[in-house]
């Protein structure tokens, strides 16, 4: 079965501070791994995108490490701001249809002043 | 949330009533979904359109019918709704549905409540 596992659950960090979520995958065949931002009350946004191929994509101060051969990816965020309270949703595209995508449960991120 | 509205964007219903969700998009994309979200699960796909009259059904999609009359609208209809159907509803829209790294655009989400 096509699984996403996310850590931590939730986390807390003081503002300015940098934090790692992690992602693990058992989807195959794999396309593509993202991660999305998902605010309270609002729809998931994409931050990146990563193919096989790739290793690291960056979109500001996120930035997102995929290594395929152990179905692990991490998104790194620097310099916290207030800002990024949020869910983070890791998802993996591929399995048995192209459209597929396992969605994570996210991991929730709590940042205090 | 590029060009897609999600009506209403919240309700309440009776257990039995029927509902049904719009989501509509001014992207002229090809592919619309629906997906639900639920505390403790990751977001599950309901049914999924890949052009106008053409839909397919996802991995949670008992008591769900769906319907695309143009490429702007893609309809989820609870036929008759019951407690377990509570929960946040999301619309999505992508250019394709394959490829390296097809995009999938999330609308703003309805909170449904069945009582």
């Amino acid at each position: 079965k096509n699984q996403v596992e996310q850590s931590p659950q939730s986390l807390i960090i003081l503002e300015g501070k940098n934090c790692t979520l992690q992602c693990n995958y058992t989807v195959s065949p794999f396309s593509n791994l993202r991660w999305y931002k998902q605010d309270t009350g609002r729809g998931p946004v994409s931050l990146t995108i990563m193919t096989f191929s790739e290793n690291t994509k960056s979109n500001g101060r996120y930035t997102a490490t995929l290594d395929a051969d152990t179905k692990q990816s991490s998104l790194h965020i620097t310099a916290s701001q207030l800002s990024d309270s949020a869910s983070y949703i890791c998802v993996v595209s591929g399995g048995a249809g192209s459209y597929q995508l396992t969605f994570g449960k996210g991991t929730k991120l709590s940042v205090i002043p | 949330d590029a060009g897609i509205t999600q009506s209403p964007r919240h309700k309440v219903t009776e257990t039995g009533t029927p509902v049904t969700l719009r989501c509509h998009q001014t992207e002229n994309h090809r592919y619309m979904y629906w997906y639900r979200q639920d505390p403790g699960h990751g977001l599950r796909l309901i049914h999924y359109s890949y052009g106008v009259k053409d839909t397919d059904k996802g991995e949670v999609s008992d008591g769900y019918s769906v319907s695309r009359s143009k490429t702007e609208d893609f309809l989820l209809t609870l036929e008759s709704a019951t407690s377990s159907q509570t929960s946040v509803y999301f619309c999505a829209i992508s250019e394709s549905g394959s490829g390296r790294a097809y995009e999938q655009y999330f609308g703003p989400g309805t909170r449904l409540t069945v009582t």
